[in-house]
């Protein structure tokens, strides 16, 4: 059963703490994302990585630290520098560039982690 | 800021009646759009996506339009069913790689 996993689904943190949330896939997908998600708002890119051990930053890294040891594995860390990390974070993943023309861009997305600073 | 320039109204229909959610984007590069549905508390899901190269596709009882000349994307959602009830967010991609820029959503009601 092929897909892209998030855990936990819930997770609360007190102020100052570091979290890793988690983020997995089956896909054999190149690229992955980390996005936020305010209530009533868009999506907002933290990071993405096109390729295994290189990740780059996206419109609102700071606070934020990934790894890409893996294929399979993208971690997201919300550090105590992340002054508002109250939010619904979401992973994807995608497809990336076929050498000589477009890849698939579609995103498949997880099912979410819903954080909560006390 | 963002490109695609879609805010969260709430759009309310009667069930059965069909649905028009639009989005307008500002990178006339763009060349590839997605639709996403988001139910609450999940994440988002494909619904459909479109090239630049053409002006309509239809999927099981969607249809997106694209016009290239307002930078306009509509989705288009026959029969609405309670079902559908959700946020409807539309992405484009405008540059080499499988970046995705997106909208700020528009949230759908359905009443029975």
């Amino acid at each position: 059963d092929g897909g892209i996993t998030q855990s936990p689904k819930y997770l609360f943190r007190k102020e100052g703490q570091n979290v890793t949330l988690s983020c997995e896939q089956n896909l054999n997908h190149d690229a992955m994302y980390w996005y936020r998600q305010d209530p009533g708002q868009g999506l907002r890119l933290i990071y993405y990585s096109q390729i295994v051990n290189d990740f780059q930053k996206g419109d609102i890294a700071e606070g934020y630290s990934v790894s890409r040891e893996k294929k399979e594995s993208f971690p997201l860390t919300v550090t105590s520098a992340q002054k508002n990390p109250t939010a619904f974070y979401l992973c994807a993943s995608s497809l990336t560039i076929l050498a000589g023309g477009r890849g698939q861009n579609e995103q498949f997305f997880g099912p979410g982690t819903r954080l909560t600073v006390l | 800021g963002e490109s695609v320039g879609l805010h969260l109204p709430t759009l309310s229909v009667q069930e059965g009646d069909n649905s028009i959610i639009n989005c307008a984007y500002s990178n006339s590069a763009s060349d590839y759009f997605i639709w996403y549905k988001q139910e609450s508390g999940k994440g988002p899901q494909f619904i459909i996506d479109i090239r630049s190269n053409m002006d309509k596709r239809q999927g099981q009882r969607v249809t997106v339009l694209l016009n290239k000349t307002v930078k306009h994307l509509s989705l288009q959602i026959a029969a609405t069913q309670p079902g559908d009830s959700a946020v409807y967010f539309c992405a484009e991609n405008y540059n080499a790689g499988n970046m995705l820029t997106f909208g700020g959503g528009t949230r759908l009601m359905v009443k029975p």
